[in-house]
């Protein structure tokens, strides 16, 4: 199976919040990042946190990171729709430079 | 800055032909990784290259090889093509070094659809 997990699909309404979930393998020295992708595109970088952390925030997106349950989550705020997208959540470790282990993506749908 | 840049953007090629895709990263950044993304497999990595050395790879038959350029431009090439090679193959660019949280920022490029037939 895969090393990193999400669910599959989010459908939310404009205005609320998103909260697209994801777990990662056991490591001690990782970087979790969530990347953006919309039809037709390449990957965007969102955001990324360091396995020390618990949380961060960058406008309209929170970053949660519980260790012991090796669970990541991505809250966005104000869902807009332009919001409407795949997001991957993706773990790499240091000792692997390049080699990011990515989930299957949770496609988010944003209804008016 | 210019982001990631891949050549060509589509391709369409024929069972048993090899083909040649093209990866420029960000200025200054001396790493580059390979990844190919299909609905059933998702996101794969195929390999990455770190100043002309392939540093790491994945789990991908001898058909598929890269190189990288002294000015930290990347090729990666696939022999023989077979149908499931149709995919988009992406490339992400990073600095490479183990430095500073920055370091550790990978930007893709916009992928380059590879169809074969």
């Amino acid at each position: 199976g895969e090393d990193v997990e999400q669910s599959l699909f989010l459908s939310v309404r404009e205005g609320d919040s998103s909260v697209i979930n994801c777990t990662y393998t056991d490591s001690s020295s990782t970087y979790l990042y969530w990347y953006k992708q919309e039809p037709g595109a390449g990957l965007q970088l969102l955001t990324y946190i360091f396995s020390n952390m618990d949380m961060k925030q960058d406008q309209r997106l929170t970053v949660l990171l519980n260790k012991k349950d090796k669970h990541l989550s991505l809250r966005i705020a104000d869902t807009q729709t332009g919001d409407s997208a795949i997001y991957f959540c993706a773990e790499i470790r240091t000792d692997s430079w390049g080699k990011f282990q990515f989930g299957a993506g949770t496609q988010v749908v944003v209804t008016p | 800055k210019a982001g990631v840049t891949q050549t060509p953007r589509y391709l369409i090629k024929t069972r048993g032909q090899q083909v040649t895709l093209s990866c420029s990263p960000i200025s200054g950044h001396r790493s580059v990784s390979w990844y190919q993304q299909t609905p059933g497999q998702g996101l794969q990595f195929l390999f990455e290259y770190f100043s002309e050395t392939q540093r790491n790879k994945g789990n991908f038959p001898g058909r598929f090889s890269g190189r990288q350029f002294s000015n930290s431009r990347s090729e990666m090439n696939v022999s023989t093509l077979e149908l499931g090679d149709s995919a988009l193959y992406l490339c992400a660019s990073s600095s490479g070094l183990a430095g500073t949280i920055l370091d550790y920022e990978q930007y893709f490029g916009p992928g380059t659809r590879l169809t074969v037939t």
